[in-house]
């Protein structure tokens, strides 16, 4: 069976620090999409980025960046410099190959609090 | 503006009631979804629609019915409400994800009491 686990229920850090958010798909695909969404405290959720598990490749967009260790099917989304407006719940959302299903299971998320 | 559209924001309602979340998008959207959000549990899937007229169960399905009779529609019924069922409910687009993977849109949730 296929598992989705971020094992962080929860993370400080202080402004400007680095900080990155992990998250592993258990699974016996070899090829599958992961997504990542950001709830801040408003409450709503917003799509940040869909990594592929065929590209081992660091993606980098600002102060994010994302790694995808494909020997431990670990995704890392790292935010340099953090800021208090980077606090929210993040939630990975793997998806399986279409010949599975088409519901993308959600990890129980991490929160991420940013002191000033 | 394009988006999800979820309405009541918020509902109060007493145990045995019955009520419909309303779900609306513009998009066109092939896949649609209802998701519940209770602390510390992420977010778990209890309906999805593949287009108009299909409809399956997701992870947490008991209590609740759907229906798409339109690409733009996905009300979500709560048959006979029960305090487990409080909890933030969120409606989900997309195009079909496998097809085109370019991450839900999502409505702005409702706040749901049974009290």
């Amino acid at each position: 069976a296929q598992k989705v686990t971020q094992a962080q229920t929860e993370i400080s850090v202080v402004e400007k620090e680095d900080v990155t958010l992990d998250c592993v798909y258990e699974t016996r695909d070899t090829t599958y999409y992961l997504f990542w969404y950001k709830q801040p405290p408003s409450g709503e959720l917003v799509f940040l980025i869909r990594r592929n598990s065929f590209d081992e490749q660091n993606e980098i967009s600002g102060r994010y960046s994302w790694n995808f260790q494909k020997s431990t099917s670990s995704f890392n989304f790292t935010i340099t410099a953090s800021q208090v407006v980077d606090s929210a719940v993040y939630f990975c959302a793997p998806l399986p190959p279409s010949g599975g299903s088409y519901i993308p299971t959600f990890g129980r998320g991490t929160s991420l609090i940013v002191h000033p | 503006n394009a988006g999800v559209t979820q309405t009541p924001k918020f509902q109060v309602l007493k145990t045995g009631q019955s009520m419909t979340l309303q779900c609306a998008q513009d998009m066109n959207h092939e896949y649609m979804s209802w998701y519940r959000q209770d602390p510390g549990m992420g977010l778990r899937l209890i309906h999805y629609s593949v287009g108009a007229g299909i409809t399956d169960q997701g992870e947490v399905p008991n209590g609740y019915n759907v229906s798409r009779s339109t690409t733009e529609d996905f009300p979500l019924r709560l048959l006979s409400a029960a305090p487990s069922q409080t909890s933030v409910y969120f409606c989900a687009s997309s195009y079909l994800p496998w097809d085109r993977p370019y991450g839900y849109t999502f409505g702005s949730g409702t706040r749901l009491t049974v009290v």
